[in-house]
């Protein structure tokens, strides 16, 4: 039981260059989101997902698009990044819209 | 919007000494979580609140749900090096599937 994966878990890209994070969890989860964290800052949701095929935008959307074909998969894109996107990226997963979220250990994505 | 303030932004304490940190909003919440984050990892739940008035223990914490609803309080009593951390606090924005996070204290734990 992995609970929730992110991969990659470091990125350096240029300006102008597309990524796509991907995060997985195996708790049969309804809810993902995806989150952005700076320093001195919380977590900040960028979209959120509340069952396969459904996705929504959070506080902080533009520049970002994401994908949920399965369960147990949430897509975040970066169509094409901006050094204002170097952040740390958290997925996370619930199994009701209050309960508990489990996160994942992160990606760091440094934007040049 | 909704938001979450945390007090203090950071803390430098010995080992052996109780803490006390609190969240408030301007808003009323239903549901109080508080997470913990090591450096390098995702926030992991402490303790969840549910009720206003709830006081909930996990080991040596202990979190409380402002009668209000609108603050919440955690307690870590006769800390301990591996209490260094990032805490926040979190809560479910009204009618919406959204949690909303604090901007966290910082702990510092000194041997």
């Amino acid at each position: 039981n992995a609970g929730v994966t992110q991969t990659p878990k470091f990125r350096v890209l240029k300006t102008g260059q597309s990524m796509t994070l991907l995060c997985a969890q195996d708790m049969n989860h309804e809810y993902m989101y995806w989150y952005r964290q700076d320093p001195g800052m919380g977590l900040r949701l960028i979209h959120y997902s509340v069952g396969e095929g459904t996705t929504a935008k959070g506080e902080v959307p533009d520049g970002y698009n994401v994908s949920r074909l399965k369960k147990q998969n949430f897509l975040l894109g970066l169509e094409s990044a901006a050094p204002s996107q170097t952040s740390v990226y958290f997925c996370a997963s619930s199994y009701s819209s209050v309960g508990e979220q489990f996160f994942g250990p992160g990606t760091r994505l440094t934007v040049l | 919007g909704q938001q979450l303030n945390q007090s203090p932004q950071s803390m430098f304490i010995q080992e052996g000494e109780d803490v006390s940190m609190n969240c408030t909003s301007s808003s009323i919440f239903n549901t109080w979580l508080w997470y913990k984050q090591e450096p390098g990892e995702g926030p992991v739940l402490l303790i969840a609140l549910y009720k206003a008035g709830e006081l909930t223990s996990n080991g040596r914490l202990t979190a409380q749900f402002g009668i209000t609803r609108k603050d919440s309080f955690l307690n870590i009593s006769a800390s301990i090096p591996s209490d260094v951390g990032i805490y926040f606090c979190a809560g479910p924005t009204s009618g919406t599937y959204k949690y909303i996070f604090g901007t966290g204290t910082r702990l510092k734990v000194l041997a």
